[in-house]
């Protein structure tokens, strides 16, 4: 494809329900991040898969976050029974190779918001 | 504790004039660095970058600046254009990590 694409772009959660955001990678990306932004901040670093493998999963911040990618190209990030907190933008990127000095290929995130 | 930061929350610069932006670190392992440029609802879109064994990288209007022993690196934009204003996030990485650090950011308006 021609870019990373995410999907829903905005999704409106209940607290304590489910959800499921989609990562699409740029078609040959080895390497797969996740991210979280939140209002007014930066993003910031949740799990990098390389191909199916989750490599790091260091800034999840809570075991009610998921991630996979099981066949090394789509990835899923779940969270279980939102909280307010979990708010923010999710930011998917890959990168070709996940090379130290590689650039990663941001999609345009998607819009959670826990009421 | 901000191991990348952006002490301008935003600028403001007239068009045609020069935009600095600026980012300092405090991760000595840091060893490469990344400038991305960031619309309204859409994702941070790569702009330049730089490799801590360089000082200067140049790209068109845009250089990236390096000072590895202050720790500071900052985005030169010359000449401005409206075209440019959006959110400057700056991003570190060190060489034995995957993932890259992020600033907070910095608005910058180019008023025409």
């Amino acid at each position: 494809g021609a870019g990373v694409s995410q999907s829903p772009r905005y999704k409106v959660a209940k607290r304590g329900q489910d959800v499921a955001l989609r990562c699409d990678p740029i078609s040959g990306h080895v390497s797969l991040f996740w991210y979280q932004q939140a209002l007014g901040q930066g993003p910031e670093f949740l799990t990098y898969f390389q191909n199916e493998a989750q490599l790091d999963k260091s800034g999840l911040p809570s075991d009610r976050f998921f991630a996979e990618r099981p066949e090394g190209s789509v990835s899923t990030l779940k969270i279980q029974r939102t909280q307010q907190e979990d708010s923010a933008v999710y930011l998917c990127a890959s990168s070709h190779s996940g090379g130290v000095q590689e650039t990663q290929y941001f999609g345009p995130g998607t819009r959670l918001l826990v009421l | 504790d901000q191991q990348v930061k952006q002490n301008s929350p935003s600028l403001s610069v007239q068009e045609g004039r020069i935009s600095i932006l600026n980012c300092d670190y405090t991760n000595s392992m840091f060893d490469y660095f990344l400038w991305y440029k960031k619309y309204p609802a859409e994702g941070p879109t790569f702009l330049i970058s730089i490799s801590s064994i360089k000082d200067k990288n140049e790209d068109g209007r845009f250089t990236v600046f390096l000072n590895k022993s202050a720790k500071h690196l900052s985005l030169h934009i010359v000449p401005s254009q409206p075209g440019d204003s959006a959110v400057y996030f700056c991003a570190s990485r060190a060489d034995y990590g995957q993932n890259f650090v992020f600033g907070p950011g910095t608005r910058l308006s180019v008023l025409p």
